[in-house]
């Protein structure tokens, strides 16, 4: 069975400083591996994903996410966090076959990113 | 603007009444999905219609009953629903059931 783990709940940064969101996975062939963003009252909004090919995945807003196989982590980064960054991410993993497994999500990190 | 329109935004009802949500998709997608989101707990999926047919229903009590009349249309009929119900529920839609997913800004829903 899939499943995806975001160990914590709040992450807190002070404006500038580099961000990271943490998100590991657990599923039995080979992964796709997204996160999304939802800020307040509204849906879930689409990233950044890794399906294949360089580790190093960049999507919107500059962020950034690392798949690493070995420890089975694809967390989400960004070099200089700013205030309008503060709003909850959800890590998501499916497995890489034909198509027929549903997205399964982590419960979510708040992050707050104080000026 | 994801191009995931549901209405209403916010819902109040009682136990006995009887409410439908709506969700309408513009991006030619093929494939729908209802979920509930609670507060502290992992989204959850609750349907998936592709091309129409449902694909998926993940153990979901039939006081919620879904339906899906055409690519871009997805309801969720709602009957005798419990105060636990209350929720966010968003819907979202994609190109397959491979790829990214867009997401509505979801109906909040109170159950009283």
């Amino acid at each position: 069975a899939q499943s995806v783990a975001q160990p914590e709940d709040q992450v807190n940064v002070a404006e500038g400083n580099p961000l990271t969101v943490k998100c590991t996975y657990s599923v039995s062939g080979n992964p796709y591996l997204f996160w999304y963003v939802q800020y307040p009252n509204r849906g879930l909004q689409f990233l950044l994903k890794y399906i294949t090919g360089d580790n190093l995945v960049k999507g919107s807003y500059g962020f950034e996410a690392e798949f690493n196989k070995s420890q089975t982590s694809f967390h989400l980064k960004k070099p200089s966090a700013l205030v309008s960054d503060s709003a909850l991410y959800f890590c998501a993993v499916r497995v890489f076959v034909s198509g027929n497994t549903p997205l399964v999500f982590g419960k979510g990190t708040r992050l707050s990113v104080i000026a | 603007e994801t191009g995931v329109t549901q209405t209403p935004r916010h819902l109040v009802m009682g136990m006995t009444n009887k409410k439908s949500l709506k969700c309408e998709q513009h991006l030619g997608h093929n494939a729908m999905y209802w979920y509930k989101q609670s507060a502290k707990k992992p989204l959850e999926l609750m349907f998936v219609y592709n091309f129409k047919e449902q694909t998926e229903n993940n153990s979901v009590p039939s006081r919620f009953s879904p339906e899906c009349p055409n690519s871009s249309h997805l309801f969720l009929h709602l009957h005798t629903l419990q105060p636990e119900d209350s929720a966010l529920y968003l819907c979202a839609s994609s190109q397959d059931k491979k790829n990214i997913q867009y997401f509505g800004a979801g109906t909040r829903l109170s159950v009283l």
